[in-house]
């Protein structure tokens, strides 16, 4: 089955500061890798995703990578914010057939100080 | 709409107790899930309905028995828990399986005691 490794578990930046999350997968077979946040106490909410057609994807302060032949996948966040600290879980799952469930990585606390 | 909405929010549980978690959501997803998620873990998946007809179980105890009475609704029953169940249960929508955005309940905070 899919197994997804994040790094690092936990990363402090200064506000403005940029962060980066990496996770890699073993499964060749995932084409769908989506990022979550979840604040204490609140649901995990996504804030980017990608599939395995595209490299990239930007979406103002926040993008993905993803490298198919490493798999590996990587969320960059610029010019953080206090409001940015949060824990956030990348997945990764197939696209159609029969199966269809998110495996998480473990999850990066973040921590941006003002 | 865009919500999936979880009730109870919070619940205390005895281990003789049967108690049910029930989720909703009316945006025409076909595929709803259950997922657990203990404090600073990432959620760990249960079981994947897809078109009222369930997908995936991963290996969960009797213990536990869902239920999809239709498109929009999901039930999570509860039977003679341990207190080692006690988590937050969270339930997922998408459009299809997964590939598409999975939307996220507020969660069930379970505690057994």
């Amino acid at each position: 089955g899919e197994n997804v490794e994040q790094h690092p578990s936990t990363l402090s930046v200064q506000e403005g500061d940029s962060a980066v999350i990496k996770c890699t997968y073993s499964d060749s077979a995932s084409n769908y890798f989506p990022w979550y946040k979840q604040e204490l106490g609140k649901r995990p909410q996504l804030i980017i995703d990608i599939r395995s057609n595209v490299g990239e994807k930007k979406d103002q302060r926040i993008a993905v990578t993803l490298n198919k032949t490493a798999k590996h996948f990587s969320l960059h966040i610029t010019e953080t914010q206090p409001e940015d600290s949060a824990v956030y879980f990348c997945a990764a799952s197939k696209y159609g057939g029969s199966q269809g469930n998110l495996i998480f990585g473990k999850g990066t606390k973040l921590s941006v100080k003002p | 709409d865009t919500e999936v909405t979880q009730t109870p929010k919070h619940l205390v549980m005895g281990m003789t107790n049967k108690k049910s978690l029930k989720c909703e959501q009316h945006m025409g997803h076909r595929a709803m899930y259950w997922y657990k998620q203990k404090a600073k873990k990432p959620p760990e998946l249960m079981f994947v309905y897809s078109y009222e007809k369930l997908s995936i179980n991963e290996s969960v105890p009797s213990r536990f028995s869902p239920e999809c009475p239709n498109s929009s609704l999901l039930n999570l029953h509860l039977h003679a828990l341990q207190p080692e169940d006690s988590a937050l249960y969270l339930c997922a929508s998408s459009l299809g399986l997964q590939g598409t955005e999975a939307f996220f309940g507020q969660g069930t905070r379970l505690t057994v005691v």
